[in-house]
């Protein structure tokens, strides 16, 4: 069983460009989500998706930043309009059941740098 | 709002030490609280799970405790190796059960 997938793991964006960051959970997880690392931070809670639905969007901005995890296919982190305090590592974890009932599995990061 | 703080936030020893990495957090009304390994441009591996029912885990050198009350934990890291330099981070499941609250991490060197 391969483990959580994202791609790509680095990706260099002009300020104004859109990112788009791409996880795959490990088969058979239908939870997914994304943590942001800054540089020199921990990491924080983006957003909680299931499929086809938000289930938690506290954490992520209100502008710029949209997630969506269809039915077919990876989990999708958009940022439109790039800027430099976007640069970070950004985190998806997967997990078969909800939060309280399984541990959360991380991949490997895409690590995003603004220019 | 709940916090997660690690203490000592750099560590440096020489190889063979047994180590304390120490966890608090503010609010006790957690679900379970794990410990993960980050290494420098990698991804979190997980280490350790406690739910909030336990008192602690072990797996191999590593043994945490918990305790919700006071809102601590500790990582236990017995005979450590050079292979252990990390940064290990602790994590809460917290605010609603649905999102996990890092600490700032720990880095630790182990030296030869």
């Amino acid at each position: 069983n391969a483990g959580v997938m994202q791609n790509p793991r680095h990706l260099v964006r002009r300020r104004g460009q859109e990112a788009r960051l791409r996880c795959s959970p490990m088969k058979g997880h239908s939870h997914v989500y994304w943590y942001r690392q800054l540089p020199e931070e921990g990491l924080k809670f983006m957003v909680y998706l299931q499929k086809e639905n938000i289930i938690d969007e506290s954490g992520m901005p209100k502008e710029r930043f949209s997630a969506e995890f269809p039915k077919e296919g990876p989990s999708i982190l958009r940022i439109q309009q790039v800027v430099r305090g976007d640069s970070a590592a950004y985190f998806c974890a997967s997990s078969p059941r909800s939060p309280v009932e399984d541990e959360q599995y991380f991949g490997p990061g895409t690590r995003l740098t603004v220019t | 709002k709940q916090e997660v703080t690690q203490i000592p936030a750099a560590l440096s020893v020489p190889e063979g030490e047994n180590l304390v990495l120490n966890c608090s957090f503010t609010d006790s009304a957690i679900y379970n609280l794990q410990w993960f390994r980050q290494d420098p441009g990698k991804g979190l591996t997980s280490l350790l799970l406690i739910q909030s029912s336990q008192r602690e885990q072990t797996s191999g050198r590593l043994n945490a405790s918990l305790d919700k009350s006071s809102g601590r934990s500790t990582l236990y890291i017995a005979a450590s190796q050079p292979g252990d330099s990390a940064t290990y981070l602790c994590a809460v499941l917290s605010g609603g059960y649905n999102k996990l609250i890092f600490g700032a991490g720990t880095r630790l060197a182990v030296h030869p």
